[in-house]
């Protein structure tokens, strides 16, 4: 099984500033890694596939980069509806068994 | 517009069973892989599984094999999961996810959830 391992845990940011998200795979998964934001009472909402591409509707202000092992989801400019809780999967088995982080909480500074 | 709407969770007994609905609209059902993924309460997401757009291939997180079947019904439009011999671990909001393409991904489209607790 692929163990996908996010930091940190939770990340404090002020409203305005850059917020630089971490996902590790304990084995290559190529770019085949995706982000999703989850809001309190919500479904989750996908951002980003491909490692890099953004889902349709997302804004500009979210990019995702890396591949391997190493992958970061960066919002550049931090909005109030930004503060949620992301998590990053691979989708690089088959058969196709998927694994997700455990999530880090982006919480407003 | 895509829409999942699941059903049929509640409260039941260790060692019981439940059966989760979900109902497809706004795509062509029978063209699409279809997972089911859950959050136990205030934890992280997990995959649970997942089946083929004709049903003949099915695969399940190892903590749910032998117990959990995936099934679908594409006259319906409706995806299922048959959970049995439950246990207090399975406690969960199970989401029915839908990948928009041929092979199953990511997950473009989520329902809203049915919450399912397993408690004596």
């Amino acid at each position: 099984e692929i163990v996908m391992t996010q930091s940190p845990a939770t990340l404090s940011v002020s409203p305005g500033e850059r917020a630089t998200l971490s996902c590790r795979a304990s084995q290559s998964v190529s770019s085949n890694l995706a982000w999703y934001q989850q809001k309190p009472g919500q479904a989750p909402r996908l951002l980003i596939y491909g490692a890099s591409t953004r889902a349709t509707g997302i804004p500009a202000r979210f990019s995702g980069s890396g591949s391997g092992t190493e992958f970061t989801l960066t919002i550049s400019s931090l909005q109030s509806e930004d503060f949620a809780v992301y998590y990053c999967q691979q989708y690089n088995n088959w058969p196709p068994v998927y694994t997700f982080g455990q999530g880090t909480k982006l919480e407003i500074k | 517009e895509v829409q999942l709407v699941e059903s049929g969770g509640g409260l039941v007994q260790p060692g019981g069973s439940l059966r989760l609905s979900c109902a497809a609209s706004g795509f062509t059902f029978s063209s699409y892989w279809m997972s089911w993924v859950r959050q136990a309460p205030g934890k992280g997401l997990e995959w649970v599984a997942n089946i083929k757009q004709d049903g003949s291939e099915k695969y399940y997180v190892d903590s749910v094999k032998g117990r959990f079947t995936i099934s679908r019904d594409n006259a319906k439009n409706s995806l299922y999961l048959q959970m049995n011999s439950l246990r207090a671990e399975d406690t969960a909001v199970y989401y029915c996810a839908l990948s928009i393409t041929m092979i199953p991904v990511y997950f473009d489209y989520w329902g809203q959830g049915t919450l399912v607790t397993v408690s004596s």
